[in-house]
């Protein structure tokens, strides 16, 4: 069983509507967990942090955590084509701070 | 400032033939971490510096694979006797080393073909 598992997608959202992702993790000490976009042939863009139970907030982006179900979610509100991208999670795992990400959810945002 | 630089960007090798890829950190970021990809994969951890000492090397995938850092900046990762499936992206990442909420940022990658 991966540690981290992200539908792979791809998610196909009309422009303006929200996207939804869903992430799971398996390892029930991960304390942190992020969100990374990546654009096609670039390297991962972090765009969200959570660290506690609940929503987190910035601008368009909304990340969800609920540690008991071990479940990160991240909203993607009045998407754009420019929101088209791969979707990272991550779970740091250990104090050493190692990221363990899902495979990464593709987002395709249709005018 | 200044973001996290690797270099080469691209590199093709034949198989058998030892790379060096070489990672420059964010300035004063003591944590350094490389990362592989696949294509079409998520990143897979390969190993952890903090400052120069490796107190993670849980992901390198065999004794070909080898890394350094000196300075506590820039880092080395050594592939020797370079085999096909060797071929993926290497991606750095650096941080300031604060645990529990730290935030890794990425370089641009190095990306390695082996023919």
């Amino acid at each position: 069983q991966k540690e981290v598992e992200q539908n792979s997608g791809p998610l196909s959202v009309p422009e303006g509507a929200i996207a939804s992702l869903n992430c799971t993790y398996s390892d029930r000490v991960s304390q942190s967990f992020f969100w990374y976009r990546q654009y096609s042939g670039k390297s991962p863009e972090l765009i969200m942090s959570i660290y506690s139970n609940g929503d987190k907030e910035d601008g368009r982006f909304t990340a969800q955590l609920n540690k008991a179900s071990q479940y990160v979610s991240l909203l993607i509100r009045d998407s754009q084509p420019s929101d088209s991208a791969t979707y990272l999670c991550a779970a740091q795992t250990d104090s050493w701070g190692k990221l363990q990400f899902g495979a990464g959810t593709q987002v395709v945002v249709t005018p | 400032g200044a973001g996290v630089s690797q270099s080469p960007s691209n590199k093709v090798t034949e198989k058998g033939k030892d790379v060096e890829l070489r990672c420059d950190p964010i300035s004063g970021h003591t944590a350094l971490y490389w990362y592989r990809q696949s294509l079409g994969q998520g990143l897979e951890f390969l190993i952890y510096f903090q400052g120069n000492s490796a107190p993670d090397k849980s992901g390198l995938p065999s004794d070909r694979f080898s890394a350094e850092r000196t300075g506590g900046s820039v880092s080395t990762l050594t592939i020797q006797r370079t085999q096909q499936e060797d071929s993926a992206v290497y991606l750095c990442a650096s941080s300031l080393g604060d645990y529990g909420t730290d935030t890794q940022y990425f370089g641009p990658g190095t990306r390695l073909t082996v023919l």
